[in-house]
């Protein structure tokens, strides 16, 4: 099972971008890459999902590199309410194979 | 599309009584996973069910803890007896399907169980 590394914590202002990188060197050929956001007395909820190179939705972008031994959550100008624990798990979709880390509190201020 | 619910929201129960958790997954999901996290510690994979067959419940803690999902529709995790260390949230989650990119996780808001 891939094993994630990802920053405890980081501060944003609101109006700025965030940049979450995960570190997972031992991610297997039939890996994906999924981040999800989670709010306190919720679950987590899916964000953004990709294999390689860049994806991007309404709320986020992922940025892979070639080798895929690390990925970038991109946040585009954070507000308040993006206040949340982000959770960087790798794995095939097989939900039994998600490692749960300690994810990334992100804390944004006005 | 509803979400995936999870009933009851909180529960406190006592030392050795037994509590029934529900989740009910999102109308099509075949893929059902029950997770918890106990305090301070990261959210566990507990077991797999896909439709009303358990595909893996490795991370069963013990004898104690009795999932079903009859009808390959809503799920029940029953505890029985409840110990102390039972204490912490619940998740449910399910998925449509696992073979597919961009078919994740959906994750109810958790069960809150206390056990005194």
């Amino acid at each position: 099972l891939a094993k994630t590394t990802q920053p405890i914590s980081m501060d944003s202002y609101e109006g700025q971008e965030v940049n979450i990188t995960c570190s997972h060197n031992n991610i297997a050929t039939n890996d994906y890459i999924t981040w999800y956001q989670q709010f306190p007395s919720q679950g987590p909820r899916f964000i953004i999902q990709g294999y390689k190179t860049k994806v991007t939705n309404e709320v986020a972008s992922l940025f892979i590199p070639a080798d895929r031994k690390s990925s970038t959550l991109s946040l585009p100008r954070v507000s308040l309410s993006d206040t949340a624990v982000y959770y960087c798990l790798v794995g095939d979709n097989y939900g039994q194979n998600f490692v749960f880390g300690p994810g990334t509190r992100l804390s944004v201020l006005p | 599309e509803a979400g995936v619910t999870q009933f009851p929201s909180h529960s406190v129960i006592e030392k050795g009584q037994t509590v029934t958790l529900r989740c009910d997954p999102i109308s099509g999901h075949d893929n059902l996973y029950w997770y918890r996290r106990v305090m301070g510690k990261e959210i566990k994979f507990l077991l797999h069910f896909v439709k009303e067959s358990k595909q893996d419940e490795s991370g069963m803690p013990n004898n104690r803890f009795l999932a079903e999902r009859t009808g390959g529709t809503y799920s029940t995790l029953k505890v029985q007896p409840a110990e102390l260390e039972d204490s912490g949230v619940y998740f449910c989650a399910s998925s449509q399907d696992i073979r597919q990119i961009n078919s994740p996780l959906h994750f109810g808001n958790g069960t809150r169980l206390t056990v005194t």
